[in-house]
């Protein structure tokens, strides 16, 4: 049963545009959502996260947007660059009771110059 | 430089040689864990450690140990490795792991390519 799920595997974007990644989840106990990027021949590197008393978080060019009652979480991307394809996780930590973290599956982002 | 490192970055092995996946962090970090990458399946986690001899089950801890004797060591065993754990494997740490913090950030290791013949 995948908890954190990320529908699209895929995604491509015009440079200069935004990329919207979008992610799902199941369990309501969920309480600190994360992103990460990851490059081919390298490890997952965070990127931006979100408290669930929140409902968004702007770092730079990266927002994430949370919204709970949907259990939605979304990425945005402005301006796309280059640069920025790569594979997108997004996780879920649960800390009551369990110090576990859930990724979803990834989205592989192409911003095309 | 702050960094997770691991050990071997590539293996190769038979089936049920065992074998252990070292992996290092130099920032004091708490909390630790271990994840396997597979393709459509994204990354799941195997095993964590809260601290030092402290450490419980992920997701797929099947046919996995671990320990966590120092604070910044926590290696991957495999007691009897199968063809079904090829994977990209891959050791994360963050100073903690707390309702809210902004500590929660895991920096992950470069990763392991195993491969079980």
């Amino acid at each position: 049963d995948q908890q954190v799920k990320q529908n699209s595997p895929s995604l491509s974007v015009q440079e200069g545009r935004i990329s919207i990644l979008n992610c799902d989840y199941t369990n309501s106990m969920f309480d600190y959502f994360l992103w990460y990027k990851k490059y081919p021949a390298e490890g997952p590197t965070f990127l931006i996260s979100i408290s669930s008393i929140k409902d968004k978080n702007e770092d730079g060019r990266f927002t994430v947007f949370l919204n709970k009652s949907a259990k939605h979480l979304s990425l945005h991307i402005v301006p796309s660059q280059p640069g920025d394809s790569a594979v997108y996780f997004c996780a879920a930590s649960v800390v009551s009771g369990t110090y576990k973290y859930i990724f979803g599956t990834g989205t592989r982002l192409k911003v095309l110059a | 430089e702050a960094q997770v490192t691991q050990n071997p970055r590539y293996l190769i092995t038979v089936t049920g040689k065992k074998l252990t996946v070292t992996c290092s962090q130099n920032m004091n970090h708490e909390y630790m864990s271990w994840y396997r990458q597979d393709p459509g399946l994204g990354l799941r986690q195997i095993y964590y450690s809260m601290n030092v001899e402290v450490t419980d089950k992920g997701d797929v801890p099947e046919g996995y140990k671990v320990s966590r004797k120092e604070k910044r060591n926590f290696p991957l065993i495999l007691e009897s490795p199968s063809p079904n754990q090829t994977s990209l494997y891959f050791c994360a740490s963050s100073l903690t792991i707390l309702p809210g913090s902004p500590y929660n950030e895991q920096f992950f290791g470069p990763g392991t390519r195993l491969t079980v013949l």
